[in-house]
């Protein structure tokens, strides 16, 4: 049971590249979250979904993009990347109802930096 | 919005002894809390929540919690405390009343001295 999956584990970008974090999710959650985590800043909400074809705007949402054509993906986009986006992100799923209702599964996260 | 402030940016605490991280919440309905641990290079790993019930909510390695609504607090507590219950804690709410959204508090860091 894979659980949540994020690729590439690192990446190293020059400002103004763009590139996919992927996340997919194999418990067939109905809602995917997307958080960043800087150092004294904690874990910060930049989308989520409530379902496929569904998503909205966390707390920092600027310079980024997500979609939800599947139950299963939760990509997140980096259009144009700046110093600023440089940090780990984090994908996490969880489910509405059951015994492990509301409770957030993690990936091990996608060490960015952009240089 | 919903909010979450973990008021202390480290706790120490010699091992044996009870712990306590602390944790207030803003919402507008009725909350969903949770604590959520983070060991050294790993991810994050889920340890207790809150939804419904009993304010005292038991979780894993032996941390507990309690709802206190009056206060808006959810202080993570344990009575013995282990050398390898070092590690970064959060605190996370849902707002029930308003939308879907998990959001963290910044984080405490929680050292055990031997």
């Amino acid at each position: 049971n894979a659980g949540v999956t994020q690729t590439p584990k690192f990446r190293i970008l020059k400002i103004g590249q763009s590139m996919t974090l992927q996340c997919t999710q194999d418990m067939n959650h109905n809602y995917m979250y997307w958080y960043r985590q800087d150092p004294g800043m904690g874990l910060k909400l930049i989308y989520y979904s409530v379902g496929a074809g569904i998503t909205d705007k966390g707390e920092v949402p600027n310079g980024y993009n997500v979609s939800r054509s599947t139950t299963e993906d939760f990509p997140l986009r980096l259009e144009l990347a700046a110093p600023s986006q440089t940090s780990v992100y984090f994908c996490a799923s969880s489910r509405p109802g059951g015994a492990d209702r509301e409770k957030l599964f993690f990936g091990s996260g996608t060490q960015l930096s952009v240089l | 919005a919903q909010s979450v402030a973990q008021p202390e940016d480290q706790v120490n605490v010699a091992e044996g002894n009870p712990l306590t991280v602390k944790c207030t919440y803003s919402v507008s309905g009725n909350p969903y809390l949770f604590w959520y641990v983070q060991y050294p290079n790993r991810g994050l790993q889920f340890l207790l929540k809150y939804i419904t019930g009993d304010n005292l909510v038991k979780g894993s390695y032996g941390f507990e919690a309690e709802f206190n609504k009056s206060q808006t607090s959810f202080h993570l507590k344990k009575p013995s405390a282990l050398v390898s219950d070092s590690a970064l804690y959060f605190c996370a709410v849902r707002d029930m009343g308003r939308d879907d959204k998990i959001i963290f508090g910044k984080g405490t860091r929680l050292h055990i001295l031997p």
